[in-house]
């Protein structure tokens, strides 16, 4: 079965510093998202694309997070700089449409990259 | 914003035994979705509810969209050890700021053999 592709599995980085996650979605999937995932919570999403278009980045901290998706394809997640707090699961899914009824393709998660900010 | 309340928040049960949990969201929702998480992996779908009353199994598992279509509840019959690991009930609205995909806290399961 095909799979969502996330590295790197795990990133160690200081504070200050500029990380980045890079997501290769599952091949025809149009719709991406980024997910934050603090341990004992569930994830909540930062970031979605359709296409190479930002659906909804309301929860995404612009001041340090940006995210791309410029072919529509693969996308990457980058934090400058890194915050203590930022120490958490980063999941990536993706899925055939934004409205999963409609296509009856529920979201894949790829197995994420766990940061540790130091 | 639209909250799930996901219950319970862990169980502790011995190996052959039955499981329930459930979701519930003060908003209607279009689409439930369960998801097992185990650690260190990202969460994997269990099965997914597009409408109200749908009754779906997978295996051992079963979930129902609830007709309010404000709650969802799984079960799973006969637990065996690899059920460990912690479930998430998903909820999608239709249209907007309903549109985004929103997660319970999950429900942590432990079996003992």
């Amino acid at each position: 079965e095909a799979e969502v592709a996330q590295s790197p599995r795990y990133k160690i980085t200081e504070k200050s510093q500029a990380v980045a996650f890079w997501c290769d979605p599952i091949s025809g999937h149009a719709t991406l998202y980024w997910y934050r995932q603090i341990l004992g919570q569930g994830p909540e999403l930062l970031v979605q694309f359709q296409d190479e278009s930002v659906v909804d980045d309301s929860q995404l901290p612009k001041d340090r997070f940006s995210a791309e998706r410029l072919k529509g394809v693969d996308s990457t997640l980058k934090i400058q700089p890194a915050e203590l707090g930022d120490s958490a699961m980063y999941l990536c899914a993706s899925s055939l449409a934004q409205y999963h009824r409609d296509s009856n393709s529920p979201l894949h998660f790829g197995n994420g990259t766990r940061l540790t900010v130091t | 914003g639209q909250q799930l309340n996901q219950s319970p928040q862990s169980m502790f049960i011995q190996e052959g035994e039955d499981v329930s949990m459930n979701c519930t969201s003060s908003s209607i929702f279009n689409t439930w979705l369960w998801y097992k998480q185990d650690p260190g992996e990202g969460p994997v779908l269990l099965i997914a509810l597009y409408k109200a009353g749908e009754l779906t199994s997978n295996g051992r598992l079963t979930a129902q969209f609830g007709i309010t279509r404000k709650d969802s509840f799984l079960n799973i019959s006969a637990s065996i050890p690899s059920d460990v690991g912690i479930y998430f009930c998903a909820g999608q609205g239709y249209g907007g700021s309903q549109g985004n995909l929103i997660f319970g806290k999950g429900t942590k399961l432990s079996v003992k053999p």
